[in-house]
């Protein structure tokens, strides 16, 4: 089967540095994304990565190894509003993304 | 531009009634897809469109339809909505061109309550 694994929560201090993790086994890769979602409202893109090695956004990065079939998303100088669930989805064979269930990120003062 | 729709926001259903969420793009996507979020799990996929005319089943079909008549609108269909349908559903769409990530974009989401 398909599996997209990721903490369920994580819990950081504002203006420092968290590493949110993702493995994944899947029938095929086609790229990776990262997704914000703050509570009751819609997924937000964050980054895509299908080549291994980091891609770097402003205060957000992304990693992926994928002999190891793990990415990670970095996020630096942390904020209050990056208080928030991340979402890991992998593209399969078929071109569908499949998603973990997400890690809720604390952000505390 | 206001990029992906959903209407309603929210709907209280009583079991056994009919329903169609609406959703509707303006950033001529030709992929569109409809997922259903529920505590705990991730996204998961009831049935996409790669073009208009072509509909395809996700991961989670069984009580819903879909159809694609054009390419800016992608309407779901409960036809005997029941309680385990309860849950928040997201439209989403891609550029499928080949070009470029194929990035998917949500729309704001319908909170449905089956009762």
């Amino acid at each position: 089967g398909q599996n997209i694994d990721q903490p369920t929560e994580m819990t950081a201090t504002e203006g420092a540095i968290v590493q949110i993790n993702c493995t994944y086994q899947t029938s095929g890769f086609n790229g990776l994304f990262w997704y914000q979602q703050h509570a009751g409202e819609a997924p937000t893109f964050l980054s895509y990565n299908v080549l291994d090695g980091l891609e770097e956004k402003g205060r957000f990065s992304s990693f992926l190894s994928r002999s190891k079939g793990y990415s990670y998303l970095l996020l630096k100088e942390l904020q209050m509003k990056d208080s928030a669930s991340y979402l890991c989805a992998v593209k399969d064979s078929n071109y569908q993304l499949i998603w973990g269930a997400g890690t809720k990120l604390i952000i505390k003062p | 531009i206001a990029g992906i729709t959903q209407a309603p926001t929210s709907q209280i259903l009583a079991a056994g009634r009919r329903m169609t969420l609406r959703c509707t793009q303006d950033m001529r996507h030709n992929a569109m897809y409809w997922y259903r979020q529920d505590l705990g799990l991730g996204l998961r996929l009831i049935h996409y469109s790669n073009t208009a005319g072509t509909t395809g089943k996700g991961e989670v079909p069984d009580g819903y339809s879909v159809s694609r008549a054009n390419t800016d609108d992608f309407p779901l269909t409960l036809a005997s909505a029941v309680p385990s349908q309860t849950s928040v559903y997201f439209c989403a769409s891609s550029d499928r061109s080949g070009s470029g990530t194929d990035t998917q974009y949500f729309g704001p989401g319908t909170r449905l309550t089956v009762l």
